[in-house]
């Protein structure tokens, strides 16, 4: 079975450029998540929808970002516009419902100069 | 505020011997705790999970202790391998279904 999907695995992209990121959940799954890693702040949440109804939002940074997820098989995290410190692992993760695990995906590097 | 904090960044262990992993919380509503293994350049993966009405959870060499009062989970790896070298993300939780995580700690098992 495939897992979950993200794309692109690495970008780099100059300071004030729009920068999306994209994801495919595992199929059946009905929650989708976003995380960004970094040094100081581990594994940050930043968003999840469930049903592709965004949940909770609180964790997105600043109106610079925003998600979508217009069906059950794909979402994105769009930057706009980017800053250095953007620069981070952003992770998607899904999982079915209840207090299952979270499949995690590979993780979209993103260097912004 | 972390509601989940990791106060050791790295942990170094001999192979064989027992790995401690500590992870505390803030939140006395947390009712699921979850550990999660990093490798780089992957993504974290599922390794040991805990509910709140229990104190222990065992699974081969990895073993989760809860406790409520101290609001203090730990991972214990025996014997510790090599291959156990990763990051590793202790997660809790909450009332809205979400996982919070905490910042990580760097196992390296040597030789």
């Amino acid at each position: 079975d495939a897992g979950v999907i993200q794309s692109p695995r690495h970008e780099v992209t100059e300071m004030g450029q729009e920068v999306t990121l994209r994801c495919k959940p595992i199929s059946g799954h009905n929650s989708l998540f976003w995380y960004r890693q970094t040094m100081m702040r581990g594994l940050e949440l930043l968003i999840y929808f469930n049903n592709n109804v965004p949940i909770d939002d609180s964790g997105m940074p600043e109106d610079r970002f925003s998600a979508k997820m217009p069906n059950a098989s794909f979402s994105t995290l769009k930057i706009q516009p980017s800053e250095p410190r953007d620069s981070a692992v952003y992770f998607c993760a899904s999982r079915t419902g209840g207090p299952g695990e979270l499949f995690f995906g590979e993780g979209s590097r993103l260097t912004v100069l | 505020d972390q509601q989940v904090k990791q106060n050791s960044p790295s942990l170094s262990v001999q192979e064989g011997r027992i790995s401690i992993l500590n992870c505390d919380y803030t939140n006395s509503m947390f009712d699921y705790f979850l550990w999660y293994k990093k490798y780089p350049a992957e993504g974290p993966t599922f390794l040991i999970s805990i509910s709140s009405i229990k104190d222990k959870n065992e699974d081969g060499r990895f073993t989760v202790f809860l406790n409520k009062s101290a609001k203090h989970l730990s991972l214990h790896i025996v014997p510790s391998q090599p291959g156990d070298s990763a990051v590793y993300f202790c997660a809790a939780r909450d009332n809205t279904d979400k996982l919070i995580f905490g910042t990580g700690t760097r196992l390296q098992v040597f030789p």
